[in-house]
């Protein structure tokens, strides 16, 4: 079945740092992926549409400036954090639509947790 | 914009109980409708999914939901749960009316099955 995998699955970094999340669609092509946070016993609230070669689509709320999208390729979307805070500190979700089936296949996300 | 109501946040059942969770969403057109599930340590999946057709939908290990369009509501059901039903479910509604198509996610219910 499809896969998609997050890297790193955990990182713990200081305030004011920058953190990249890779999420990669292993036996599928993505045009579109999709970057979900999720705080402790809540939902999954969608960040932002990212779509390859075209700039990414962000929800009303979030920064753009701090939450850096590329999709520079089908099988690979990044999500930069820049100048993190506490606040920041959460589980980071990405799925990946497969550019023939429609499907969307979840990944196993990312716990970011900034000191 | 649109919005997923889950009524229960916390059901803990026995074992060869029947479960409903309970699912209603707002949006002021087409939708479609899903229930992933998460289970412990795990990445969301997808259990079922309506776009058109029969309201009653059928997924994988023995759920099925039904789309009832004059109450907006989605609600999962299992005759007969099982242990390894504890999990996390997650109803989910995506619009067709264009432009991006990430999820909206219900808050989630808790699902816990007592041996």
């Amino acid at each position: 079945g499809a896969v998609v995998s997050q890297h790193p699955s955990w990182v713990i970094c200081k305030s004011g740092t920058s953190v990249k999340i890779e999420c990669r669609s292993l036996d599928f092509q993505a045009t579109t992926m999709f970057w979900y946070r999720q705080f402790p016993k809540q939902s999954l609230m969608l960040m932002a549409t990212s779509n390859e070669g075209s700039k990414a689509t962000y929800e009303q709320g979030v920064e753009k400036d701090k939450f850096l999208i590329n999709h520079a390729s089908l099988t690979l979307s990044t999500l930069t954090v820049t100048s993190a805070h506490p606040e920041d500190s959460s589980f980071y979700i990405c799925s990946a639509k497969d550019r023939f089936s429609y499907e969307q296949y979840f990944g196993p996300g990312t716990r970011l947790t900034v000191t | 914009a649109q919005s997923v109501s889950q009524h229960n946040h916390h059901v803990i059942l026995s074992e060869a109980a029947s479960l409903e969770l309970g699912c209603n969403y707002s949006y002021g057109g087409t939708v479609n409708l899903f229930w992933y599930v998460q289970y412990p340590g795990q990445h969301l999946q997808l259990l079922l999914k309506y776009f058109s057709g029969d309201p009653l939908v059928k997924g994988i290990k023995g759920f099925e939901a039904e789309f009832i369009k004059s109450k907006f509501s989605f609600n999962l059901r299992k005759p007969s749960v099982q242990w390894s039903d504890t999990a996390e479910y997650f109803c989910a509604v995506r619009g067709t009316g264009g432009g991006a198509d990430g999820l909206t996610f219900g808050k989630g219910t808790h699902l816990i099955i007592q041996p």
